[in-house]
């Protein structure tokens, strides 16, 4: 089984600019969720997709946003870029049902926001 | 709210010995899931190990157990007969089960493992 799959790997933005990142997941699972990497904050939830639904955020400004397609890819947007977006972002996959539900990472986009 | 907390940020060990990565956590829902993920330099998170709440045995995976101590709140991570690869960054993450709380894990700040040859 194909594991998950985040393109590009690696991005360089400016200040003010906006970004698009996607995600493919593991085939059948329908859940997928983002995180945010910084040395600083660490490993951070931004958000979680079911079924094409968010159904989980967490505490990050309105910049950052998401959708979840019906074939269950992903994609999260941030907008009018700022230094501090400059972070790896992980996208994760799982069935996301079931308190054993694991979740499985993809290699990372990692942003640079100049 | 949850919090998870490392208090490695690094370690040595030999190889082909046992190591010992330390993780609490603090919850107040009684039904909860605790994983660990390896990262190494490349950067993508690799799950190693889960365990619930409500097992009574502590998991297993190959060279990787689970010390589940409930009453304690702790759930470490001991990697066997360690191996050069093992170098990396260790985290240790939470997922409750509550208020449709989906896939949301809070991670611990990670320890970092080094394997002397």
């Amino acid at each position: 089984k194909a594991g998950v799959t985040q393109t590009p790997r690696y991005l360089i933005k400016t200040r003010g600019q906006q970004v698009t990142l996607s995600c493919s997941p593991i085939s059948g699972h329908r859940s997928v969720s983002w995180y945010q990497q910084t040395p600083g904050q660490g490993l951070q939830f931004l958000f979680e997709y079911f079924s094409e639904t968010q159904r989980n955020k967490g505490n990050f400004p309105g910049r950052f946003s998401g959708r979840q397609f019906s074939n269950s890819r992903s994609e999260m947007n941030v907008s009018t870029l700022e230094l501090g977006d400059s972070a790896l972002y992980l996208c994760a996959s799982s069935s996301g049902q079931g308190l054993t539900d694991t979740q499985y990472f993809g290699p990372g986009t990692r942003l640079t926001v100049l | 709210a949850q919090k998870i907390t490392q208090t490695q940020p690094g370690m040595f060990v030999q190889e082909k010995e046992a190591v010992t990565l330390d993780c609490t956590y603090d919850t107040s829902d009684p039904s909860y899931g605790l994983f660990w993920y390896k990262q190494p330099s490349s950067g993508e998170m690799i799950f190693l190990i889960y365990q619930g709440s409500y097992d009574q045995q502590n998991a297993t995976e190959g060279r990787y157990s689970l010390n589940f101590q409930k009453a304690r709140k702790s759930a470490n991570l001991v990697i066997s007969a360690s191996q050069l690869g093992d170098s990396a960054m260790y985290f240790c993450a939470m997922r409750a089960v509550y208020n449709n709380a989906g896939n949301m894990l809070t991670f611990g700040g990670g320890t970092r493992l080094m394997v002397k040859p």
